[in-house]
Formats: C-alpha cells, sequence, structure tokens
C-alpha cells in the first residue's frame, strides 16, 4: 500500500492552456474523489467515481473540467483553456466502499 | 461552495497547553471528520464521528458529535510542536449510499505550537 499518488505535483501553465492531471488510488479502492483546494480554505468536492462510472459532479466542475476513471482504476482530471481562477490545490481520494478517503498530496496548479 | 463555520481560524499555545477548536453548520450533518493537514500534503483523518452525541478519542485527541448534527468541536491535550498544522472539520450529510464521500469542509483552524 503505497498511497494515493498524484501526478504532477506541481504544474505551471499559461492561462488558456490545456492540463491535465493524474491520480493513482490505493489498489482495491473502488471510490476515487477529485476535491479543490484554494488558499486558506478547505478542500471542496469536485466529483467522484464508483468503479468506472461518474456518480456525481459538484456544480464548481464547469464544462472546462472533465473527469475519466476508464478502467476503474487511476483517474485524471482534464482543465481546459485555464483561466487563473482554476489556481488552486486538486486533491484526489480514495476509498474502499463507505469507509475512510485516503487523501493524495495533490497536485498544484498555478495559471499565470 | 458551502462550508463550514470552523474557529478559531489560527491559535498560537505554548507546548504542553490543550487546544480546542470548534465547527458549526447551518445544516444537519450525519459523519462528523477531523482531519490535519501538513504543508505539501492532503489531509490526513484523525477522527470518524457516526452518532449524535458521541465522543471519541485518539491519544491525545478527543472529539464529540454534537448532539443537534450541527456542530462538534476537537481537544488536543498537553499539544507538542509537532502538532502543528491547519486542523480541518469535515460533515458528510449522506449516512451512506452513493454520495459517501461527499465531505463539506471548515475553512481550517491553523495550529502553531512554541517550544
Amino acid at each position: 500500500d503505497t498511497g494515493v499518488s498524484q501526478d504532477p505535483r506541481h504544474k505551471i501553465t499559461k492561462r488558456g492552456q490545456n492540463v491535465t492531471f493524474r491520480c493513482d488510488p490505493i489498489s482495491e479502492h473502488n471510490r476515487l474523489y477529485w476535491y479543490r483546494q484554494t488558499l486558506g480554505q478547505g478542500p471542496e468536492f469536485l466529483t467522484y467515481f464508483q468503479n468506472e462510472a461518474q456518480l456525481e459532479k459538484s456544480r464548481l466542475l464547469s464544462d472546462r473540467f472533465s473527469a475519466e476513471r476508464p478502467k476503474g482504476s487511476f483517474s485524471t482530471l482534464e482543465i481546459q483553456r485555464t483561466e487563473q481562477g482554476d489556481s488552486a490545490m486538486y486533491l484526489c481520494a480514495s476509498s474502499l466502499e463507505r469507509r475512510s478517503l485516503h487523501f493524495g498530496n495533490g497536485t498544484r496548479l498555478t495559471v499565470t | 461552495g458551502q462550508q463550514l463555520n470552523q474557529s478559531p481560524q489560527s491559535m498560537f499555545i505554548q507546548e504542553g497547553e490543550d487546544v480546542s477548536m470548534n465547527c458549526t453548520s447551518s445544516s444537519i450533518f450525519n459523519t462528523w471528520l477531523w482531519y490535519k493537514q501538513e504543508p505539501g500534503e492532503g489531509p490526513v483523518l484523525l477522527i470518524a464521528l457516526y452518532k449524535a452525541g458521541e465522543l471519541t478519542s485518539n491519544g491525545r485527541l478527543t472529539a464529540q458529535f454534537g448532539i443537534t448534527r450541527k456542530d462538534s468541536f476537537l481537544n488536543i491535550s498537553a499539544s507538542i510542536p509537532s502538532d502543528v498544522g491547519i486542523y480541518f472539520c469535515a460533515g458528510q450529510a449522506s449516512a451512506g449510499g452513493t454520495s459517501y464521500g461527499k465531505l463539506t469542509f471548515g475553512q481550517g483552524t491553523i495550529l502553531t505550537v512554541h517550544p
């Protein structure tokens, strides 16, 4: 058990560019969550998967955001046409059914 | 998005002192959780509370689930320098089912411990 792994740890991009983040959950965890955390705030729920099915999306997830979990293992979060307001820490978490969430160390996105 | 009201925002204490922080909400939650986050890392679960009135301890940490299900508090006794970090409360409205894991977080309490 190596924990939830996120890649990259840091990403700096120019406004208007597309970015993609990857999350590898703890193996055998069937649920995977994406949260966003801005400076000085707690994490905010974005979306979650049970296996490969995306079951819920927050209103925070605009149509520029898309998340996938194609084989029910790793997940990707893509942001198209990035804006400065997208600058944040993007956290991934996983859990086994209704057990505790285990968070990764996040991807810090800076949009210049 | 909705967030819980967590207080205080920050605390500066001497090593050995006890710490208390709390979280309130206008909505009812069926689960209350307390997390700690250190710089550059994700939140780590400290204590989970599942029933109104429940009092749970984890070492020097004690947390309670308020009777109204709209609040919770966390106490840390005899603080040590490694307690430094940001503490977050989180509530979960759903007792189970498909929305499990959809957490609402507070704004955090920044704890500084002076040796």
